[in-house]
């Protein structure tokens, strides 16, 4: 089962920026977070991961809280081009190996 | 360019006519898997393998084969397709044993594949 949950769906203007929240109040000190996205039916893309930190790209930025139950994924600038459906994903290791465990995801409209 | 290639694209088949999708990685990457998106289910793991004639089954694994006979190549064959294998399939690899660590997973474009 996934580790994470995630709105279903969200909109933000273009141009400004888009707040994708996710709880993963289950998560392990080790386990990291993803954040993937998916648009149409394309490939996932990967976005950024961390771990206790804050992270930055130059897609996005990933804040973790401090007692990592929680995380936001921020789109700074949204474009029509961002529109599509974001998982976060809690890596988990079994039997093994590396895991990505996906979600329902949030469906992000970027309006014009 | 570094990716992930599938191929076929699309393909409807009959049932219990045996089928192979390939996937192809130009990334040397160590870690390869298949994964089947349904409608309200999500991508669920069929096969992965760590690196090369390393197997093993993921979430969903009847009624699939796999081998990595070769680093670059991961195919998924199907010896008896049946209808409720209809889906949309993935191919990803990654490197780091699998963890993603540095550049996460990349994915293929992917295969819809029909079962009448």
């Amino acid at each position: 089962d996934a580790k994470t949950t995630q709105p279903p769906s969200m909109d933000c203007a273009e141009g400004r920026a888009a707040n994708l929240p996710c709880n993963h109040s289950t998560i392990s000190g080790n386990e990291y977070v993803y954040w993937y996205r998916q648009i149409h039916s394309q490939g996932p893309q990967y976005i950024i991961h961390g771990l206790k930190n804050n992270e930055t790209n130059e897609m996005a930025s990933l804040i973790i809280t401090e007692d990592r139950k929680s995380s936001t994924l921020i789109l700074p600038h949204a474009t029509l081009r961002d529109t599509a459906v974001y998982y976060c994903i809690v890596r988990v290791l079994m039997d093994s190996s590396y895991k990505l465990i996906f979600g329902s995801g949030t469906r992000l409209l970027v309006r014009p | 360019e570094a990716q992930v290639t599938q191929n076929p694209r699309y393909l409807i088949t009959v049932t219990g006519k045996k089928l192979t999708v390939t996937c192809s990685q130009n990334m040397n990457h160590e870690y390869m898997s298949w994964y089947r998106q349904d409608p309200g289910l999500g991508l669920r793991q069929i096969y992965y393998s760590m690196n090369v004639e390393v197997t093993d089954k993921g979430d969903v694994p009847e009624g699939y084969k796999v081998s990595r006979k070769e680093k670059r190549n991961f195919p998924l064959i199907l010896e008896s397709p049946s209808p409720n294998q209809t889906s949309l399939y993935f191919c990803a690899s990654t490197t780091g044993g699998g963890t993603g660590d540095y550049y996460g997973y990349t994915f293929g474009s992917g295969t819809r594949l029909t079962v009448v």
